[in-house]
């Protein structure tokens, strides 16, 4: 089945740095890509969805990469700040899309 | 309204002992969806209804048990609670026309 490492599970930054995680996959066949957020004692928010199709897209403060020839996806925050603090999990799933494999997650602090 | 609502939030059992989880969502979503989160691991998918059918993981085929009484309403059963049950537990739904899963806080089960 598919497998989906992410680097780092603990992040560091200072104010105003950028913060990078990136996941990577192994199924050739996924087709859809998630970033989710969690702050402490919330739910996982949908930050990002990206489709096959798609190699960057730009949100709030942040990029999503998608590199399927290396099967990677990546997250980058460009200008952090304290309320980017928080668990952040990639998730890959097929063109069915009806599982999600998710990465172990990356908990991020933004020192002010 | 797009909340999955969880309860109870936190859960104390004893081992052998049966527990009941309840997830409810309001959005129509025809899919439902149950995790199983531990410490420094991935979400890891337990089972789905995908209307009234039910689909379990293989490797927790026999652990889990589901019910859904109506669209809004999915809950997670467990016949006797062992140690190893002990884990933060997350309902997701899923509507027809989204390919991104939406999910509730979590219950976070202590078995004793």
């Amino acid at each position: 089945g598919e497998q989906v490492e992410q680097r780092p599970p603990h992040l560091s930054v200072r104010e105003g740095d950028s913060a990078v995680i990136t996941c990577t996959y192994t199924d050739p066949n996924s087709y859809y890509f998630f970033w989710y957020k969690q702050e402490p004692g919330a739910s996982l928010q949908l930050l990002m969805k990206v489709f096959s199709s798609t190699e960057i897209n730009e949100g709030q403060g942040f990029t999503v990469l998608l590199n399927k020839k290396d099967k990677r996806l990546s997250l980058n925050l460009t200008a952090a700040h304290p309320g980017d603090s928080a668990a952040y999990f990639c998730a890959v799933s097929e063109a069915g899309y009806q599982n999600f494999y998710f990465g172990k997650g990356t908990s991020l602090t933004v020192i002010p | 309204d797009t909340t999955v609502k969880q309860n109870p939030r936190y859960k104390l059992a004893r081992v052998g002992k049966p527990v009941n989880l309840i997830c409810s969502q309001t959005m129509n979503h025809d899919t439902m969806y149950w995790y199983q989160k531990k410490p420094n691991q991935a979400p890891k998918l337990l089972l789905f209804y995908y209307d009234k059918i039910l689909n379990r993981e293989a490797d927790t085929f026999e652990k889990f048990q589901s019910s859904r009484p109506n669209n809004s309403f999915c809950s997670l059963y467990i016949g006797s609670a062992g140690l190893e049950y002990s884990a933060m537990y997350l309902c997701a739904s899923r509507g027809y026309n989204y390919a991104e899963q939406f999910f509730g806080p979590g219950t976070r089960l202590t078995v004793l």
